[in-house]
């Protein structure tokens, strides 16, 4: 069965700052898709960037960016120029390639982003 | 908004009763789940319809639990005879087969069992 693990349960970050979320997942498949979730205080979880496994080359999304270690089974979020709003949970989430698509999430990071 | 309704926003039941949450997408998608939240954890995977059928349950879905999704449109998810553990966020999420391979969350469900 899968896992994911996020060893980080809260981050602090200054304003404008770059700071670093760690995931990381087991799986026997060669074919799957990572994600990172952000959940503000009471509300909605949100998709923040995706990557496909069988791409080599790191997703970018703007200010966020990952670094995927397919042999490591790594998958940390990078934040750039961090804001207030970027204040959240976030979770790490795996999705099988096939079957029943199921996402199989971390427990996620709190990340404080300090003015 | 990301396209998921979910009523009612907050439920505070009795220990005891039963409880139904809904869960209505805006648009069409042939994937829909349910996530249990607690709090400090990450969504647990709860069980998975394609269209109207219900492909896969999660160990978590007790006999007390049973979700339904007629027409593969709207879904409910019912918790019989409830205990304080169930006190949880419930959360629907819909997916599409195809390139655009993230779930879409609703604001979920929050249960007070009391």
């Amino acid at each position: 069965a899968q896992t994911v693990t996020q060893s980080q349960p809260e981050m602090s970050v200054q304003e404008a700052e770059t700071v670093t979320l760690s995931c990381t997942y087991d799986t026997s498949e060669s074919d799957y898709y990572l994600f990172w979730y952000k959940q503000p205080p009471s509300r909605q979880m949100i998709l923040v960037i995706r990557q496909e496994a069988y791409k080599q080359q790191n997703a970018t999304e703007n200010r966020f960016s990952v670094n995927f270690q397919k042999a490591a089974k790594s998958f940390s979020l990078k934040i750039s120029d961090s804001q207030l709003g970027d204040a959240a949970m976030y979770f790490c989430a795996y999705r099988t390639y096939s079957g029943t698509y199921k996402y199989i999430f971390g427990t996620g990071t709190r990340l404080k982003v300090l003015a | 908004d990301t396209g998921v309704s979910q009523n009612p926003r907050h439920k505070i039941t009795k220990r005891g009763q039963n409880v139904t949450f809904r869960c209505d997408p805006i648009s069409e998608h042939n994937r829909l789940y349910w996530y249990r939240q607690t709090l400090g954890q990450g969504p647990e995977f709860l069980t998975y319809f394609q269209n109207e059928a219900q492909l896969e349950k999660s160990r978590l879905l007790s006999d007390r639990f049973s979700a339904e999704r007629p027409k593969g449109s709207f879904s409910t998810l019912e918790i019989q005879r409830t205990e304080q553990g169930d006190s949880a966020m419930y959360l629907c999420a819909i997916g599409m087969t195809g390139k655009n391979t993230e779930a879409f969350f609703g604001q979920g469900t929050r249960l007070t069992v009391v």
